[in-house]
């Protein structure tokens, strides 16, 4: 089963407007990861947050950690039509060697 | 940097014919991945190889075997194709083993098995 569940499963805004997407997972973590795909493409790093994190931002991104919940967030403020893609989230599920990504939120920005 | 790259990008299989596919890396990573990714099932584990010389299974590695031909190549191998192994799949690398460090992505290679 998937490790780390994203909500929404998709998600459609104005290009300007901020993006909140959610991300869920079931075991204890050492980190986790967020990912971008465009369409047909491969997958590329965003960002990392460790489980002694709590936030982190990297240019318009910023990523949320909370242990307690078993959740983090991922925002993308001031969106352009070039952030449309889909976003995963990955986390380490107890395994030092592997990542489990979950479905993806697919964000489409609107011009 | 060519980064991650794969052969072929399309393919397409009749139902018992066997391919490979090759996944090749040019920056030193040592740790290779293969992933599959289907409609609304994000990526899936196939194997991996944490190090030159060694293999391990992932989540879903009925239906395949792979080789770690030296520290760049991970080859993945379909001995005989089936309609459910018709994906998209996806050779990742990352400098060591551990899920602390970002993963690096293939553009991918579309199966088709008919």
């Amino acid at each position: 089963s998937q490790q780390g569940e994203e909500d929404p499963q998709a998600l459609s805004i104005q290009e300007g407007e901020n993006a909140t997407m959610n991300c869920s997972y079931k075991t204890s973590i050492n980190n986790l990861q967020w990912y971008r795909q465009n369409s047909g493409r491969g997958l590329v790093h965003l960002i990392l947050i460790r489980s002694n994190e709590r936030e982190k931002h990297s240019g318009r991104l910023r990523v949320t950690l909370d242990t307690s919940k078993k959740s983090s967030s991922l925002l993308i403020t001031a969106s352009r039509a070039a952030d449309t893609a889909s976003y995963f989230c990955a986390s380490s599920g107890g395994s030092n060697y592997k990542l489990t990504f979950g479905k993806g939120t697919l964000l489409t920005v609107n011009p | 940097n060519a980064g991650v790259t794969q052969t072929p990008k399309f393919q397409v299989l009749k139902t018992g014919q066997s391919m490979t596919l090759q996944c090749a890396q040019d920056m030193n990573h040592n740790s290779m991945y293969w992933y599959r990714q289907d409609p609304g099932m994000g990526l899936r584990l196939i194997y991996y190889s944490a190090s030159e010389g060694t293999t391990d299974k992932g989540e879903v590695p009925n239906g395949y075997n792979v080789s770690r031909l030296n520290k760049r190549e991970f080859s993945l191998r379909l001995e005989s194709a089936a309609p459910s192994q018709t994906s998209v799949y996806f050779c990742a690398s990352s400098r060591i083993g551990l899920a602390e460090y970002e993963q690096y992505f293939g553009p991918g290679t579309r199966l088709t098995v008919t």
